[in-house]
């Protein structure tokens, strides 16, 4: 079974400063490793993800993310933090062997950045 | 906008209620989903639709009924519904299921169900 975690509810970070949101997982096979972000009454909107190649991953508005096979993790990160990044942030996974549509989601980290 | 449109926003609806919510989406996609929003819980996959047929059920209580027209709508059908079932419902879509390098999903605003 596949699983992800999101062990912090809520991450606060004063503007300028890098942050930091992490997500660790579990897959039986390769992972495929995702991050949304969903600001207030909108829904999720894609940022990134991992399928393979390099660890260190791109994605919109700054953000990047580092793939860590032997500690399984997807740890977000941006390096410097601005007041519009406050929203919800989603780390999902699916195994690379399953069926596209088992993408599982953790439950959530809460970015506040305070200026 | 994501081109995923949900319609209501809002719902409020007895028990005895029968409502359904829509989802349209204007990308050409061949997948569509829907997904129930708790706060704090993990986001729970409920249904998945691939090229029309439904190709995953989460183990979801019959009172929830998907149905998939075509590939550009999606509906999810309440009826007797319970207190517990209050969330949000996203509804997305993505473009071929089957191709990795291209896995995206795009998530409509979702609408905020509230059974009293």
């Amino acid at each position: 079974a596949q699983s992800v975690a999101q062990p912090e509810d809520q991450v606060n970070v004063a503007e300028g400063n890098p942050l930091t949101v992490k997500c660790t997982y579990s897959v039986s096979g390769n992972p495929y490793l995702f991050w949304y972000v969903q600001y207030p009454n909108r829904g999720l909107q894609f940022l990134l993800k991992y399928i393979t190649g390099d660890n260190l991953v791109k994605g919109s508005y700054g953000f990047e993310a580092e793939f860590n096979k032997s500690q399984t993790s997807f740890h977000l990160k941006k390096p410097s933090a601005l007041v519009s990044d406050s929203a919800l942030y989603f780390c999902a996974v699916r195994d690379g062997g399953s069926s596209a549509s088992k993408i599982i989601f953790g439950s959530g980290t809460r970015l506040s950045i305070r200026p | 906008e994501t081109g995923v449109t949900q319609t209501p926003r809002h719902l409020v609806m007895g028990m005895t209620n029968k409502k359904s919510l829509k989802c349209e989406q204007h990308l050409g996609h061949n997948a569509m989903y829907w997904y129930k929003q708790s706060a704090k819980k993990p986001l729970e996959l409920m249904f998945v639709y691939s090229l029309e047929e439904r190709v995953e059920n989460n183990s979801v209580p019959s009172r929830f009924s998907p149905e998939c027209p075509n590939s550009s709508h999606l509906f999810l059908h309440l009826h007797t519904l319970q207190p517990e079932d209050s969330a949000l419902y996203l509804c997305a879509s993505s473009q071929d299921p089957r191709d990795a390098t291209n896995e995206k999903l795009f998530f409509g605003s979702g609408t905020q169900l509230s059974v009293l």
